[in-house]
């Protein structure tokens, strides 16, 4: 299995900044996955991102308020831009493993005031 | 379009009892079925997975799942519940002919009381 990490682990922001949270996997991996956690929710996918292309993103979700980078095969960012309080979640990343499966990081809890 | 129902938010049980967790999806093709833990203040760790052969599969900490294909269900279950098994339980579905994106049910919170 994967070993992934987040940075960083919790964060409180203020409304109209822009966080950036760091995702580091100890392989070289294909794809990485971002998602959102809200409070006492279930998750829901933001964005695929592929190494050396753009992040594909799932309906809800737009570059310009989520954008990705995504330099090699063991890292990938994810920023959360002009944040507001409905922005206060957890943001995991996940990788996709050979065998089907599905690893997590330990997640990002973000707090927007 | 895929999708995962968790009829229970969540499920009490005493310890030392059997413990069941309900998960039904929908996919148009083939499924992928996937059982995730979700510690307090950690992120999600793999329990077992269903891809193709046996319909019973067995995972981590003594936890098995049955696929039901005429059911479509995938229910969670244990022999014998622990306290350290509480915790929030993900049921997710893959279409095996859509793609890597998974979908999540919405959660079921297991309560084990001594």
């Amino acid at each position: 299995s994967a070993v992934i990490s987040q940075k960083p682990s919790r964060d409180i922001c203020q409304r109209g900044t822009s966080l950036t949270i760091q995702c580091q996997v100890d392989s070289q991996v294909t794809m990485m996955f971002w998602y959102r956690q809200q409070p006492g929710q279930s998750l829901t996918l933001i964005a695929t991102a592929n190494q050396g292309s753009e992040a594909t993103y799932e309906s809800g979700f737009v570059i310009d308020k989520f954008p990705i980078s995504r330099p090699n095969l063991t890292f990938s960012t994810l920023t959360v831009s002009n944040m507001s309080p409905e922005d206060s979640s957890i943001y995991l990343c996940s990788v996709s493993s050979g065998n089907y499966e599905q690893y997590f990081g330990p997640g990002t809890r973000l707090t927007v005031t | 379009a895929q999708s995962v129902a968790q009829p229970e938010d969540q499920v009490n049980v005493a310890e030392g009892n059997p413990l069941t967790v309900k998960c039904t999806y929908s996919v148009s093709g083939n499924p992928y079925l996937f059982w995730y833990v979700q510690y307090p203040n950690r992120g999600l760790q793999f329990l077992l997975k269903y891809i193709t052969g046996d319909n019973l599969v067995k995972g981590s900490y003594g936890f098995e799942a049955e696929f039901n294909k005429s059911q479509t269900s995938f229910h969670l279950k244990k022999p014998s519940a622990l306290v350290s098994d509480s915790a929030l339980y993900f049921c997710a579905v893959r279409d095996k002919d859509a793609g890597n994106m998974l979908t999540f049910g919405g959660g079921t919170r297991l309560m084990v009381k001594p």
